[in-house]
């Protein structure tokens, strides 16, 4: 089935410790993104992709990190930085960055310990 | 600044009842209205889109949407509510320049 991966659904992370969650698509989308949810603020754009080995900053990357070496992958680590982490991280793709409809995958949730 | 606005935050509705759930937007230009719909502990599904054209956008589950230009309003409705439509709803914009902009969401409870 074609879709967006992510795992793992719950992550503990203790104080200090940098976590990676993983998204990976099989839909040959060439753009992906993260997003963090908190409750009552919708969704707030963490990094994004348009094309394998380049990304941007979106508006809250402050102790964040990606990489995307693959065009099917695209993971995002929560570096000890990141005062707040606990938060509902979802990550989407879409088949270009110019418009076209952002599919999610299901989400995962990071609590601090 | 380009923002989306949701002003309720929740939708209350009786199952059988039509629904009406309210998107304005400030943002320049023409751009892409999209709603999503989000179940508990889940991603966000794609409901539609609107990009040019009918105004009168219908998406999956028998959702619609209506396009109103002079109002920069993006409203969702459906005739006939179900209790399994229980959910939160976003609504997003995509200016022609930059990033896909959320709205804040509205919870719609349908009760039996």
């Amino acid at each position: 089935d074609g879709g967006i991966t992510q795992s793992p659904k719950y992550l503990f992370r203790k104080e200090g410790q940098n976590v990676t969650l993983s998204c990976e698509q099989n839909l040959n989308h060439d753009a992906m993104y993260w997003y963090r949810q908190d409750p009552g603020q919708g969704l707030r754009l963490i990094y994004y992709s348009q094309i394998v080995n380049d990304f941007q900053k979106g508006d809250i990357a402050e102790g964040y990190s990606v990489s995307r070496e693959k065009k099917e992958s695209f993971p995002l680590t929560v570096t000890s930085a990141q005062k707040n982490p606990t938060a509902f991280y979802l990550c989407a793709s879409s088949p270009s960055d110019t418009g076209n409809t952002i599919y999610f995958g299901e989400g995962s949730w990071l609590t601090v310990v | 600044a380009q923002s989306v606005a949701q002003p309720e935050d929740q939708v209350n509705v009786a199952e059988g009842n039509p629904l009406t759930v309210k998107c304005t937007y400030s943002v320049s230009g023409n751009p892409y209205l999209f709603w999503y719909v989000q179940y508990p502990n889940r991603g966000l599904q794609f409901l539609l889109k609107y990009i040019t054209g009918d105004n009168l956008v219908k998406g999956s589950y028998g959702f619609e949407a209506e396009f109103n230009k002079s109002q920069t309003s993006f409203h969702l409705k459906k005739p006939s509510a179900l209790v399994s439509d229980s959910a939160l709803y976003f609504c997003a914009v995509r200016p022609n320049t930059g990033k896909l902009i959320f709205g804040q969401g509205t919870t719609l409870q349908v009760k039996p």
